[in-house]
């Protein structure tokens, strides 16, 4: 069974431009989660999608944005990059199914760097 | 606020010692996970523990869920360089699927 990917895996950019970060999670999982998480630092949860809704946000400004598709995959995008977006974009899915017993995996993420 | 603290923050051992990570809340969790990261990699999941008091073994990590699953531990015995990582535990709450991860250790195991 393959696990969750990420696309792309490293990314390149300069302040104030946009990008846009993919992730496809395990076949059967309905939830998608992005968290950020800085050189050496826990992960910063960023939002949380099920069903195609977002069902929460964690506290970040709104040019970091998202959505989910029909095929659960899903896109992060960020507006008007600045230098402390640096950081790797990590994506998980979960069944969405065992509430408090559901666990999350994770993709290998993308390492996103701003100049 | 972290939701979940994490101690020590970070750690640097001899290969063959032992260790003790915890991860500690004033919040009752519905389950906890333990994830093993390591550099450019995504978290892999080590255990999920769910009953209070629960505790598992995976060989030479054991992992404790607080009776009032308010706390969890991950001991581990005769450390191996191979266990460097950044460990991070990470609970789930009954009003949902909303995952609040700890704040982190990183774990260096030295030759």
């Amino acid at each position: 069974e393959a696990g969750v990917t990420q696309s792309p895996t490293h990314l390149i950019k300069t302040r104030g431009q946009q990008v846009t970060l993919r992730c496809s999670p395990i076949s059967g999982h309905t939830s998608v989660y992005w968290y950020q998480q800085a050189l050496g630092l826990g992960l910063q949860f960023l939002l949380w999608y099920d069903e195609g809704e977002e069902r929460n946000r964690g506290n970040f400004p709104p040019r970091f944005s998202g959505r989910q598709f029909p095929n659960y995959s899903s896109e992060l995008n960020v507006n008007a990059l600045e230098l402390e977006d640096s950081a790797l974009y990590l994506c998980a899915s979960s069944s969405g199914t065992s509430g408090t017993t559901d666990t999350q995996y994770f993709g290998p993420g993308t390492r996103l760097t701003v100049l | 606020t972290q939701l979940l603290e994490q101690s020590p923050q970070f750690l640097s051992i001899q290969e063959g010692e032992n260790l003790t990570v915890y991860c500690n809340s004033s919040s009752v969790f519905s389950s906890l996970q333990w994830y093993r990261q390591e550099p450019g990699e995504g978290p892999v999941l080590l255990v999920t523990v769910v009953t209070g008091g629960e505790v598992k073994k995976l060989k030479r990590l054991t992992f404790q869920f607080g009776d009032a699953r308010k706390d969890s531990s991950l001991h581990i015995t005769a450390a191996q360089p191979g266990d460097t990582g950044l460990y991070l535990c990470a609970g789930v709450q009954n009003t949902g699927n909303q995952f609040y991860f700890g704040t982190g250790t990183s774990l260096t195991v030295i030759p």
